[in-house]
């Protein structure tokens, strides 16, 4: 399969514990995109990736949220002190750097704080 | 914040029959595109529109895009029960870092 991949599917942890989560992109694919989805809503933005560079921050990725994409290759998402409203999909995408492309997604990580 | 409202929000229909979902937006847009995504799952593309288009296809899909009004709609002819899913609209804003803006989506149900 050489669609974007999310590990893990599933996570579930203890308010304060951190928590990481890894994403792979399509192989070709220079953008690398992070959401996190609520129940009955749309995906919203967190943040992106150009190769190894974190373009764009969302107000939505507070300093507990970190994101790292070390050789333009996988991308980290780490949340530090976990929160019980950080219970959310978290949702990786890749895509072309042209303009009017599409962008492909992951499975999503689930995470529910307890 | 979203940018993007659906409507409507759940929609349920028989099988054969055709399903239409529209979105609103507010500002300038490059392209605007069409997700599914089944109940726990992640987002399937269906089709991009670009700001300069007004019309496209894609097998049972069609997709209109009028940027006076800053609405488009999705029509998904003779619905299967396979197409029970969410489905949303997002936005590249001109400007923008080219993420995706997403609206709050359509609940589909196709009944067999």
């Amino acid at each position: 399969d050489t669609g974007v991949s999310q590990n893990p599917r599933h996570k579930i942890t203890k308010r304060g514990q951190n928590v990481t989560f890894r994403c792979d992109p399509i192989s070709e694919h220079n953008r690398l995109y992070w959401y996190r989805q609520t129940l009955g809503q749309g995906p919203e933005f967190l943040t992106y990736f150009q190769n190894e560079a974190q373009l764009e921050k969302s107000r939505l990725l507070s300093d507990r949220f970190s994101a790292e994409r070390p050789k333009g290759s996988f991308s980290t998402l780490e949340i530090q002190r976990t929160e019980q409203g950080d219970s959310a999909m978290y949702l990786c995408a890749s895509s072309l750097s042209e303009l009017n492309t599409e962008a492909f997604f992951g499975q999503g990580t689930r995470l529910t704080v307890v | 914040s979203q940018q993007g409202e659906e409507d409507p929000q759940a929609l349920s229909i028989q099988e054969g029959e055709n399903a239409t979902m529209n979105c609103s937006y507010k500002t300038s847009i490059n392209n605007l595109q069409w997700y599914r995504q089944n109940s726990g799952r992640g987002l399937v593309h269906l089709i991009l529109i670009r700001s300069n288009e007004r019309e496209k296809h894609s097998g049972r899909l069609r997709v209109t895009l009028d940027t006076s009004k800053k609405s488009s709609s999705l029509l998904i002819t003779a619905s299967r029960a396979a197409d029970t899913a969410s489905y949303f609209c997002a936005t590249v804003l001109k400007g923008s870092a080219r993420q995706l803006t997403f609206g709050s989506g359509t609940q589909l149900t196709v009944l067999p």
